[in-house]
């Protein structure tokens, strides 16, 4: 267990439906990651925080996906409209970002099927 | 045992012998590799990390070393154990600026530790 929790851990859900994800880091780190895993794939990143500030992200994340983290704690991944395609493990991790420190600890990742 | 992460994704090995697990990068601005391992249904677990200034660094049972000049890095697993048995992703982080902290993933290799 590293300390980043997620959750739900699995999400089934129809096409069409919005989902939430819920992350919360390790207490002390500023700086958070999603990312997303396909079956038989590294993870994929998503977007990335400092604190409060969304920072930067992936193309991947379309206008149907939102992450927030409102203060600069834990954080949300709302995907809206889901499609099939949207079904993969959605990963968390979190840092605590001082200079060039990248060491990332990841959370057990939510699992979204969509039927 | 010895296996190239991305071109052959599975290595099996005996327990008891040392495992080599390849990564090939392309970036040459890449200033900072992690290893990391997953278990089935697990997050990603940070293993060792090593900055581009470094050639080899140790941990517990596992070196990683860093050839800049083929941009390649290895992952070698002393004594392997069944309990080593997972998937191995190498991830790199391009330097400094917006991507600071985005990390690109491998897409792994399957390692496999038989009695």
């Amino acid at each position: 267990d590293t300390g980043v929790s997620q959750n739900p851990r699995h999400k089934i859900t129809k096409r069409g439906q919005n989902v939430t994800f819920r992350c919360d880091p390790i207490s002390e780190h500023n700086r958070l990651y999603w990312y997303r895993q396909t079956l038989g794939q590294g993870p994929e990143f998503l977007t990335y925080f400092q604190n409060e500030a969304q920072l930067e992200k992936s193309r991947l994340l379309s206008d149907r996906f939102s992450a927030e983290r409102p203060k600069g704690s834990f954080s949300t991944l709302e995907i809206q409209r889901t499609e099939q395609g949207d079904s993969a493990m959605y990963l968390c991790a979190s840092s605590f970002g001082q200079g060039l420190t990248y060491e990332q600890y990841f959370g057990p990742g939510t699992r979204l099927t969509v039927t | 045992g010895e296996s190239v992460g991305l071109h052959l994704p599975t290595l099996s090995v005996q327990e008891g012998d040392n495992s080599i697990i390849n990564c090939a990068y392309s970036n040459s601005a890449s200033d900072y590799f992690i290893w990391y391992k997953q278990e089935s249904g697990k997050g990603p677990q940070f293993i060792i990390d090593i900055r581009s200034n470094m050639d080899k660094r140790q941990g517990q049972r596992v070196t990683v070393l860093l050839n800049k000049t083929v941009k390649h890095l290895s992952l070698q697993i002393a004594a392997t154990q069944p309990g080593d048995s997972a998937v191995y992703f190498c991830a790199e982080n391009i330097g400094g600026g917006s991507t600071l902290g985005r990390l690109y993933f491998g897409r792994g290799t399957q390692l496999t530790v038989w009695p």
